[in-house]
């Protein structure tokens, strides 16, 4: 079956602009993950959606950060007057919700800031 | 304080070698989970093989083998038979907490590169 997908694949943008970043998940994963993967800070929790549930949005590195699932499906990133800083690959994964159920990741989102 | 230290920044192993990749995790509490997952340089993330707290015999998938060591809190990936296309960065990462939805906690990886 297809796997996590996410769009674009690469984004380059200029410093203050608003960018969004696509997820869609696995068919039939209730869990949604967003990873941030930048040189220097290895891999970093962002947000996590579960179901109906409220998000965990613990990993959120500034309010500039925000993230929304619409449907139960696809979830869209959302980083608004992007820094440079920014600049890294973003990382979304799903998994089912039973215990300690396997999160497969999507190819990512290479974000440049200039 | 670090969860998940690996402690090889790189390896190198020769072709149809094993390799043993290091992790220790660091948690109190009894319900976790352990995984390695394989980053080529195309930069997906290729889950390999996981671990419960509670699984009382290593996990094992194909050439993939996890020694972990409960008490010593470690979880080793070994690779048996090295293939050139092992060569990639390995990820250990942790998931803890009762909920089975929990984020994962990465460790800094290791790359491989494997000799022909």
């Amino acid at each position: 079956g297809a796997g996590v997908s996410q769009s674009p694949s690469n984004k380059v943008t200029e410093k203050g602009k608003d960018v969004e970043l696509r997820c869609d998940p696995i068919s039939g994963h209730t869990a949604l993950y967003w990873y941030r993967q930048s040189l220097g800070q290895g891999l970093e929790f962002l947000i996590y959606f579960q179901g109906n549930s409220a998000p965990d949005k613990s990993g959120l590195p500034s309010d500039r950060f925000s993230a929304e699932r619409t449907g139960g499906s696809v979830s869209t990133l959302t980083i608004q007057r992007t820094q440079q800083e920014d600049s890294a690959v973003y990382l979304c994964a799903s998994s089912r919700i039973v215990k300690q159920e396997t999160q497969y990741f999507g190819p990512g989102t290479r974000l440049l800031v200039l | 304080a670090q969860k998940i230290t690996q402690t090889q920044p790189g390896m190198f192993v020769q072709e149809k070698e094993a390799v043993t990749l290091d992790c220790t995790y660091d948690t109190s509490d009894q319900s976790y989970g352990l995984f390695w997952y394989k980053q080529p340089s195309s930069g997906e993330m290729i889950f390999l093989i996981y671990q419960g707290s509670y699984d009382e015999q290593n996990a094992t998938e194909g050439r993939y083998s996890l020694n972990f060591q409960k008490a010593r809190k470690s979880a080793n990936l070994v690779i048996s038979a090295s293939q050139l296309g092992d060569s990639a960065m390995y990820f250990c990462a942790m998931r803890e907490g009762r909920s089975a939805g929990d984020k994962l906690v990465f460790g800094a990886g290791t790359i491989l590169r494997v000799k022909s």
